[in-house]
C-alpha cells in the first residue's frame, strides 16, 4: 500500500559489494511491478520491471525477484557502485495508476 | 529517449499566492499525464490522473480546488497550486503516458521543489 508518513529506511553498504532492497506490496491482484531510481532533486528513472508470471527478471547489474506468495519485491544491484547512492522505491500497477511503495536510501562507502 | 519537462524546477512563493507548474511531453503524446507529491525523506503520493481533454481525476484526500489540473493537449498538463500555504510547501512530480498506454512507457519529469513563505 501506500507509504505516505513513514520515513525511508537506509542501506549501507560498502562499494564493491552487493545490495539487495526489499519492498513489499499490498495487493496480491497485482500484475505489473517496476524498481525506480531517484537521485536527490530529481525525478524517479526507470530501472527494471517485472510481471507476475515471473518470479525473476535480470538486467544489467540489477536483478529483481518476486515472491507472489508474501508479496514481497527485492531488488538486487551486483558490485554496488558511488553512482547507485539513491533512494530506490517500487511501485505496484494498480487499475489506471501506479501505487509507489516506501523507499529505501541506499548510500555506498568508497 | 522520450523526455518529459517540468517547469519550474524550484520556486518560493508568499502565502496566499497560486503557482503554476507546468509539464510538457517533448516527443510523444502523452493521453495521461500523472501529478505527484512528495515530502522529505517519503516516497511518492499520487494526487490527480488528468486524461487529455477531460476533467481530472483526484485521489481521495486531495482538494481538487485546491489543485487545478489541466491537461487541455497531449503534449502539456499544468498543476495550479491555489493560494498557497506552508503545508503546501513539497516536491511535485508529473509522469506521463504514452498512447500507447503502457506503465513501462511513463516518463517522469525532473520535480519541482515549491517553498511556500
Amino acid at each position: 500500500g501506500e507509504s505516505v508518513g513513514l520515513h525511508l529506511p537506509t542501506l549501507s553498504v560498502q562499494e564493491g559489494d552487493n545490495s539487495i532492497i526489499n519492498c513489499a506490496y499490498s495487493n496480491s491482484a497485482s500484475d505489473y511491478f517496476i524498481w525506480y531510481k531517484q537521485e536527490s532533486g530529481k525525478g524517479p528513472q526507470f530501472i527494471i520491471d517485472i510481471r507476475s508470471n515471473m518470479d525473476k527478471r535480470q538486467g544489467q547489474r540489477v536483478t529483481v525477484l518476486l515472491n507472489k506468495t508474501v508479496k514481497h519485491l527485492s531488488l538486487q544491484i551486483a558490485a554496488t557502485q558511488p553512482g547507485d547512492s539513491a533512494v530506490y522505491f517500487c511501485a505496484e500497477k494498480a487499475p489506471g495508476k501506479l501505487i509507489f511503495g516506501q523507499g529505501t536510501t541506499l548510500q555506498v562507502k568508497p | 529517449g522520450a523526455v518529459v519537462s517540468q517547469h519550474p524546477s524550484r520556486v518560493i512563493c508568499k502565502s496566499g499566492t497560486s503557482v503554476k507548474i507546468e509539464c510538457r511531453s517533448l516527443d510523444f503524446q502523452a493521453t495521461t499525464m500523472f501529478w505527484y507529491r512528495q515530502f522529505p525523506k517519503q516516497s511518492l503520493m499520487l494526487m490527480a490522473t488528468s486524461n487529455e481533454g477531460s476533467k481530472a481525476t483526484y485521489e481521495q484526500g486531495v482538494e481538487k480546488d485546491k489543485f487545478l489540473i489541466n491537461h487541455a493537449s497531449l503534449t502539456l498538463s499544468t498543476l495550479t497550486v491555489t493560494s498557497a500555504h506552508p503545508e503546501d510547501s513539497s516536491f511535485y512530480i508529473c509522469s506521463a503516458r504514452d498512447v500507447a498506454g503502457t506503465y513501462e512507457k511513463l516518463f517522469f519529469g525532473s520535480g519541482t521543489q515549491l517553498s511556500v513563505l
